[in-house]
């Protein structure tokens, strides 16, 4: 069955620090993967995706993540954490099945910024 | 901008009462969903429909069921609330296919059952 892995549940970063959030999955084919922010009160955004193409993708609010097939792995990135990226971050995997296409999310990771 | 918008912020019933979560989206959007949050659990899938009146289950619909009676309205429904039902539910809407197309979460309903 496809799974993710988020294996740090709270991080804590600098304000001004670089960030990196660690994700695996588990799929066998070509995946499609995605990273969801979720600030406290409210509903998740998603921060970017990648299916296909360069493996470093770009996202909203300067984040990047890269798709590293050896290590399957999708880890986000920023090179300099502000205060308002305090929340909770989401990868997920998703994939075909008999026709729907469906998603799997991570357990999160929730980002402290400290001043 | 999208907006999809959850009946309830917060809610408490009693354990044995029927509750209904109501989500609405203002997009004309075929796709929505219904997920619970957990700490340590992340995001599951509870239901969803990709059409006027259709549903699927997702990974965890024992204990709900939902209905899509017009293309904006998708509602969660507990027929009979159990206190391990407590949780963050969050509602959904796509265009199309989830994998291509954006999902558009709403804030959430934390539902407690007392």
């Amino acid at each position: 069955a496809q799974s993710v892995t988020q294996p740090d549940i709270h991080i804590t970063v600098s304000e001004g620090a670089s960030l990196e959030l660690r994700c695996n999955y588990s799929y066998g084919a070509t995946p499609y993967l995605f990273w969801y922010v979720q600030s406290p009160g409210q509903g998740l955004q998603l921060l970017l995706k990648y299916f296909s193409g360069d493996t470093l993708v770009q996202g909203i609010k300067g984040f990047e993540a890269e798709f590293k097939r050896s290590q399957s792995s999708f880890n986000l990135r920023k090179p300099s954490v502000h205060w308002s990226d305090a929340a909770e971050y989401f990868c997920a995997v998703g994939w075909r099945d008999t026709g729907f296409q469906k998603l799997v999310f991570g357990t999160g990771t929730r980002l402290l910024v400290s001043p | 901008d999208v907006k999809v918008t959850q009946s309830s912020r917060y809610l408490v019933k009693r354990t044995g009462e029927k509750v209904f979560l109501e989500c609405v989206q203002d997009m004309d959007h075929e796709n929505m969903f219904w997920y619970r949050q957990d700490p340590g659990l992340g995001l599951r899938l509870i239901y969803f429909s990709y059409d006027v009146k259709m549903k699927e289950k997702g990974d965890i619909p024992e204990g709900y069921s939902v209905s899509r009676e017009k293309k904006e309205r998708f509602s969660l429904i507990l027929e009979s609330a159990s206190t391990n039902q407590t949780s963050m539910y969050l509602c959904a809407s796509s265009l199309s296919g989830i994998l291509v197309d954006t999902q558009y979460f709403g804030p959430g309903t934390r539902l407690t059952v007392l």
